[in-house]
């Protein structure tokens, strides 16, 4: 099966810029995510949809970041205006259903973000 | 919501050793997972054990877990420089998994 897709692998913007990235997760799975990982840390959540509902945003910094699932399949993660600490690796990954219920998590390459 | 905490932070060893990184958490779960990323590359699931299971094997892969210490131990046996990667393990949170830090192991050919 194919895997988790994501767009782009690298991007570099000046600070208070804007960036999208784009995830398609793997066919059939309800479940996605997006993680942020900072350059030596593991992957904090930010954002789960269950379908095209949202689960769980609680970490996600609301006055810069947007992400939505239109239709229950691909995602796009938005970040505007970008700040310096937004500097990180965004990762998808999707699941059949929540992680609760002992589910794995496949996830994608990651999109590298510098923000400058 | 929980973190694990990996233990060591980084791991160096020759070809052919065992490594073992070891993991901590603080409140009960049913499960346990943990996952391989490669340098600029995404995590890989490696194994689930259950809160059921004490031990469970997957290749070169051991994973124990002992719930009345609440952690969890990963041993890879006969390394090969493939290996080098950071390992995390995962806990189940209400809706999705929370990762730790890692443990970085290089295993040097």
């Amino acid at each position: 099966e194919a895997g988790v897709a994501q767009s782009p692998r690298y991007k570099i913007i000046e600070k208070r810029q804007s960036v999208a990235f784009w995830c398609n997760p793997i066919s059939g799975h309800a479940t996605l995510y997006w993680y942020q990982q900072i350059l030596g840390q593991g992957p904090k959540l930010l954002i789960q949809f269950q379908n095209n509902g949202v689960v769980d945003d609680s970490q996600l910094p609301k006055d810069r970041f947007s992400a939505e699932r239109l239709k229950g399949v691909d995602s796009t993660l938005k970040i505007q205006p970008a700040k310096l600490e937004d500097s990180a690796v965004y990762l998808c990954a999707s699941s059949l259903t929540g992680a609760s219920g002992a589910n794995v998590l496949t996830f994608g390459a990651g999109s590298r973000l510098t923000v400058l | 919501s929980q973190q694990g905490e990996e233990d060591p932070q980084a791991l160096s060893i020759q070809e052919g050793e065992n490594a073992t990184m070891n993991c901590s958490y603080k409140t009960s779960i049913n499960n346990l997972q943990w996952y391989r990323q490669n340098s600029g590359r995404g995590l890989v699931h490696l194994i689930l054990i259950r809160s059921n299971e004490r031990e469970k094997h997957s290749g070169r892969l051991r994973v124990t877990l002992d719930t009345s210490k609440k952690s969890s131990s990963l041993l890879i046996t006969a390394s090969r420089a493939a290996d080098t990667a950071s390992y995390f393990c995962a806990l189940p949170g209400a809706n999705n998994l929370f990762f730790g830090t890692g443990t970085r192991l290089t295993v040097i050919p």
